[in-house]
């Protein structure tokens, strides 16, 4: 049972790059969730989605796409990435409720 | 208006001394509460959370919540060189899909 599984951990892309950032997970879990965090700071909720085929924004979702083809995949999408976007991305998913949450390990993501 | 609001720290407590955490937040919809704790490099760790006003316990940890101020803080009893991490308060949104909002989280280090 691998929970909740990100793909890459570390990644360095040119400004102006593109990139999806993978998640995964093997619990059947409806909610997932994708944030980021700055150093030294909290996470900040970019998108979740309740289901498959349902997406929401969250508190910063300007410049990334989601979507939810499947229960079991939550990719993240950058398309024209900037250095503001230099952060870790942490997934999550639950049943629902908000005190199951299980986060991935993160992808370390720095643009250059 | 932040929507939760820690004090960044670093807040410095000596070993079996008790850490106090606070925490306030803006929406008085807000129906449960919780609080993580993160290591350098690592994914948050749900480590105590609490929906109703007044205090729950759980080993060395104890969640206090008052709904009417708007506070939620959290007690470390024989704190302990292994506590030092940032602890990060977070708020579920009742109206939105059990989705969780983070402060930016306070730094603890235990001096022994």
């Amino acid at each position: 049972n691998a929970g909740v599984t990100q793909t890459p951990k570390f990644r360095i892309l040119k400004i102006g790059q593109s990139m999806t950032l993978q998640c995964a997970q093997d619990m059947n879990h409806n909610y997932m969730y994708w944030y980021r965090q700055d150093p030294g700071m909290g996470l900040k909720l970019i998108y979740y989605s309740v289901g498959a085929g349902i997406t929401d924004k969250g508190e910063v979702p300007n410049g990334y796409n989601v979507s939810r083809s499947t229960t079991e995949d939550f990719p993240l999408r950058l398309e024209l990435a900037a250095p503001s976007q230099t952060s870790v991305y942490f997934c999550a998913s639950s049943y629902g409720q908000p005190n199951d949450y299980t986060f991935g390990s993160g992808t370390r993501l720095t643009v250059v | 208006q932040k929507e939760v609001e820690q004090n960044s720290g670093p807040l410095s407590v000596p070993e079996g001394a008790i850490a106090s955490l606070n925490c306030t937040y803006s929406d008085r919809g807000s129906q449960s509460f919780f609080w993580y704790r993160q290591y350098s490099g690592k994914s948050p760790e749900l480590i105590m959370f609490i929906y109703s006003n007044g205090d729950k316990e759980d080993g060395r940890f104890t969640a206090q919540l008052n709904k009417a101020s708007q506070y939620v803080s959290l007690l470390i009893r024989d704190s302990q060189p292994s506590d030092s991490a940032t602890y990060l308060c977070a708020v579920n949104i009742y109206s939105s899909a059990s989705k969780i909002i983070f402060g930016s989280g306070t730094r603890l280090s235990i001096r022994p």
